[in-house]
C-alpha cells in the first residue's frame, strides 16, 4: 500500500518561515492536499491540489508537490499556525492516504 | 454553511456492532461523495471509507473491508456506516467528511469536516 512520510516535528520562529515536507514514491504523480489540526478540533484543509488555497486560508500558506516530495510552506508564521499537519495524496488510486502527522510548534 | 453532524457513538463489547450516522446540510448532498476518516487517540488520520455521490460505487482500506459498511440516503441527507466485528484497534473519534470535488466516483481531499463522534471498543 502507498505510504507518505512525514517528520514527526517541525519547529519555528515566529515570523520566520516554516516547511512541512511530505515524501512518497512519485508523489508528483499524484494530488497532494494539506490539512490543520489544532487540539481538540476537526482537521481543516488549508492547501488542496498541490497549491491551491481554500477560501479564508491565508496567503502564507501555500504548497508545491515534485518528484517524490510534497512541501507545505508558512511565511510569516504566526503563534496560531501552532498545530499538526497532514498531508494526504489522490489521484489514480481508490484509496486516500495520510501522512503520520507533523506537529508544528511556533517558539 | 455545510454541516455535517455525526451521532451514534459509544462504548461497544469487542465483536459486537456499532452504526453511526451524519447528517448534512447546507449543499446539495447528492452531487457529493461522501467520506468517514478516523482518528485513534493520539494517532494521525486514517481514511475509512467513501460512498459516491450516487452510491452506486464505495471503497475501502484492507484495515475494515469486509466489517464496515458505507451507505447513504439521498432523500435524507444522511450517511451511515455499520461497523460490525469490532475490534479493540478500532477505538477511535470518525469524522463525517464531504468530498471536495463535485460527482466523484473516488477518494480526492476532503473540504468540510464534521466534529467526529468517539467509538471506544472494550470488554
Amino acid at each position: 500500500s502507498y505510504e507518505l512520510t512525514q517528520p514527526p516535528s517541525v519547529s519555528v520562529s515566529p515570523g520566520q518561515t516554516a516547511s512541512i515536507t511530505c515524501s512518497g514514491h512519485k508523489l508528483g504523480n499524484e494530488y497532494a492536499c494539506w490539512y490543520q489540526q489544532k487540539p481538540g478540533q476537526s482537521p481543516m484543509l488549508v492547501i488542496y491540489q498541490d497549491t491551491k488555497r481554500p477560501s479564508g486560508i491565508p496567503e502564507r500558506f501555500s504548497g508545491s508537490n515534485s518528484g517524490d516530495t510534497a512541501t507545505l510552506t508558512i511565511s510569516g508564521t504566526q503563534a496560531m499556525d501552532e498545530a499538526d499537519y497532514y498531508c494526504q495524496a489522490w489521484g489514480t488510486t481508490t484509496a486516500a492516504v495520510f501522512g503520520g502527522g507533523t506537529k508544528l510548534t511556533v517558539l | 454553511q455545510v454541516q455535517l453532524v455525526e451521532s451514534g457513538g459509544g462504548v461497544v463489547q469487542p465483536g459486537r456492532s456499532l452504526r453511526l450516522s451524519c447528517a448534512a446540510s447546507g449543499f446539495t448532498f447528492t452531487t457529493y461523495a461522501m467520506h468517514w476518516v478516523r482518528q485513534a487517540p493520539g494517532k494521525g488520520l486514517e481514511w475509512v471509507a467513501v460512498i459516491s455521490y450516487d452510491g452506486s460505487d464505495e471503497y475501502y482500506p484492507a484495515s475494515v473491508r469486509g466489517r464496515f459498511t458505507i451507505s447513504r440516503d439521498n432523500s435524507k441527507n444522511m450517511v451511515f456506516l455499520q461497523m460490525n466485528s469490532l475490534r479493540p484497534e478500532d477505538t477511535a473519534v470518525y469524522f463525517c467528511a464531504r468530498d471536495g470535488q463535485l460527482r466523484t466516483q473516488r477518494p480526492t481531499f476532503f473540504d468540510y469536516w464534521g466534529q467526529g463522534s468517539l467509538v471506544t471498543v472494550s470488554s
